[in-house]
């Protein structure tokens, strides 16, 4: 079964600071997607990026990024010039069949 | 469109109630799920459809019941409510399945005491 970790349960940076998330995952497929979603407070849930597994250029979404390392199963999101409308839960995901996501970071942006 | 609706809002049950929460979209995916979110423990898949007819079980499928008679709908249904159950339910939807974005509701928030 996958599964989806994510070793930080919350963070805070200063505004316009870069920051990074951590997500590592354990499968034995070989063709999948990775993402990142946002829940502000809100509690709507975001999408933020998106990566194929078998493409080895990382995604990027204006400000976000991502750091794809197939072989070590991590898949990191990288928040470049933070703001505070940044300030959420962030949940990395497996997918294939269907998607797992992991128990999420909680990000402060101060200000 | 309206998108992922869920309803209701918000609901309190006693221990050993049964209710449905309903979800509906109008997007035409064929792909519809449900989780619960607890604190320290993020989303976890409780049923998913892959389609009209077709329903698999998730992660934590103990205590849910769902059928796909529809496209657009695809309830859930808790057969004897039990406190470990109070959380906040969430149904999402998409167009090509777990490799696609997933649409999310608006979420129920229960309560059972």
């Amino acid at each position: 079964a996958q599964t989806v970790t994510q070793s930080q349960p919350e963070m805070s940076v200063q505004e316009a600071e870069t920051v990074t998330l951590s997500c590592t995952y354990d499968t034995s497929e070989n063709n999948y997607y990775l993402f990142w979603y946002k829940q502000p407070p809100s509690r709507q849930m975001i999408l933020v990026i998106r990566q194929e597994a078998y493409k080895q250029q990382n995604a990027t979404e204006n400000r976000f990024s991502v750091n794809f390392q197939k072989a070590a199963k991590s898949f990191s999101l990288k928040i470049s010039d933070s703001q505070l409308g940044d300030t959420a839960m962030y949940f990395c995901a497996f997918g294939d069949d269907k998607i797992i996501f992991g128990k999420g970071t909680r990000l402060h942006i101060l200000p | 469109n309206a998108g992922v609706t869920q309803t209701p809002k918000f609901q309190v049950l006693k221990t050993g109630q049964s209710m449905t929460l309903q979800c509906a979209q109008d997007m035409n995916h064929e792909y519809m799920s449900w989780y619960r979110q607890d604190p320290g423990m993020g989303l976890r898949l409780i049923h998913y459809s892959v389609g009209a007819g077709i329903t698999d079980q998730g992660e934590v499928p103990n205590g849910y019941n769902v059928s796909r008679s529809t496209t657009e709908d695809f309830p859930l249904r808790l057969l004897s409510a039990a406190p470990s159950q109070t959380s906040v339910y969430f149904c999402a939807s998409s167009y090509t399945g777990g490799v696609g974005e997933q649409y999310f509701g608006p979420g129920t928030r229960l309560t059972v005491t």
